[in-house]
Formats: structure tokens, C-alpha cells, sequence
């Protein structure tokens, strides 16, 4: 596709349920980013890929996070036991390379756990 | 863990004036990007500036750098309605891990 793409857009759910969120990035986009962004506040970088494997996962808040890219190219994003707190928008990038430029950015899953 | 901080956390302005929004940072850095993002929406790369650089333009965009103070500055000359949006700034920490600021709210007001 021309843009990074993510589903769903929306996804309600209750505390306590799986989630998983996907992203497709830009073809031929070897990295891939997943940040989390509360209301008012900067993106917070949760996960990096570089092809399949994650290079820094250093951001996933708990073990309840897990993102895979099996193929290295899409990548989903699973939180299990949601909780209240987890509401946030969830932003996926892509970057052509590994080196330090910039990075193409999806529309973000928002997620909303009751 | 946040690398850059931008300053101010809201500006207003009437059209057609410019507005500054400024980053510091806290350690070395290659390059720093500044992004765009408007509500609800993701966020768009805007300009990149090299550590060797000190000054960068792009249409209306002037992004200056100055590593010994470890900070950076916006310039939107003759801004629109159509800049209304979050701005921020991104820095490596590291080789790969991209940190964004916790951005400034800019509102141009027709």
C-alpha cells in the first residue's frame, strides 16, 4: 500500500480480554515501531523490529505486551488482560532502513477497555 | 523514558504571525526531527537536522540547532489555519530507538 496501515482504527473491549492490533507497513520497510500515546501526551515508544526479529523491546510496559512481525513485514501487536489503564491510541511506523531517519507513521489503533 | 521536552506545552496566535516552539534534549545526538500531528490523527515527519548542521529550511519551516546547549527551535513563518496542530520533536536514543517530546499544541487562530 502507499501508506502504513493500521486495523482496527477503533476497538472497544472490556477489562480483562485479548486484544490484537495489526500493522502493515510500507512495502519494503524493513523497521518497524510501535508507540503508545495517551491523551495530551507524546507518542511513548513500546517496541522496535528490524526484519522479523525485535531488536528493543524495552518500552512494552509489562508482560501482558507481545508484538510479533513473523514474516518481517506485518506485525501485530497483543495485549492480553486488558486493563483500564491500556487505553490509548496505539501508533505503528515504518522506516525504510535501520539507520537513524525518519519514520512513516499509520493513523493508530485507538483502544478503549471498559 | 523521554528524551526531548518541548517548550511551550500550548501556543495561540493570530494568522499570518510566526510561531517558535523549542526542544531541548539530554544527551548526544546524530540528528533531530521534528514532526506534525493533527487530532486524531498519526504523526507526519516534518525536517530532520544533522548534528553538523546548525540551521535547515524548508518552505515556510526554519529549524535551527545548537548542540552545546542541547536544544533546537521551530520557526512557522506566516502561519495558516491550516498549522494547527501538535508539534515534536524526536531524537535517537541509541542506534534505533526513535523518542518523541511530549509535544507542543499550536492553534492559529483565523
Amino acid at each position: 500500500g502507499a501508506g502504513v496501515s493500521q486495523t482496527p482504527s477503533n476497538k472497544v473491549t472490556e477489562k480483562g480480554k485479548y486484544v490484537e492490533l495489526r500493522c502493515d507497513p510500507i512495502s519494503g520497510h524493513t523497521a518497524l515501531y510501535w508507540y503508545r500515546q495517551s491523551l495530551g501526551q507524546g507518542p511513548e515508544f513500546l517496541i522496535y523490529f528490524q526484519g522479523t526479529g525485535a531488536a528493543d523491546d524495552s518500552g512494552l510496559p509489562n508482560d501482558r505486551f507481545f508484538a510479533v512481525r513473523p514474516e518481517g513485514s506485518v506485525s501485530t501487536l497483543k495485549i492480553q488482560r486488558t486493563e483500564r489503564g491500556d487505553s490509548a491510541v496505539y501508533l505503528c511506523a515504518s522506516s525504510l532502513t535501520v539507520t537513524t531517519g525518519e519514520l512513516f507513521f499509520g493513523e493508530g489503533s485507538r483502544l478503549t477497555v471498559l | 523514558s523521554q528524551q526531548g521536552e518541548e517548550d511551550p506545552q500550548a501556543l495561540s496566535i493570530q494568522e499570518g504571525e510566526n510561531a517558535t516552539m523549542n526542544c531541548s534534549y539530554k544527551t548526544s545526538i546524530n540528528n533531530l526531527q521534528w514532526y506534525r500531528q493533527n487530532s486524531g490523527r498519526g504523526l507526519v515527519h516534518l525536517i530532520l537536522i544533522r548534528s553538523n548542521e546548525r540551521e535547515k529550511h524548508s518552505g515556510r519551516l526554519r529549524v535551527t540547532l545548537d548542540t552545546s546547549k542541547k536544544s533546537s527551535s521551530l520557526l512557522i513563518t506566516a502561519s495558516r489555519a491550516a498549522d494547527t496542530a501538535s508539534y515534536f520533536c524526536a531524537t535517537y536514543q541509541g542506534a534505533q530507538k526513535l523518542v518523541f517530546g511530549q509535544g507542543t499544541r499550536l492553534t492559529i487562530n483565523p
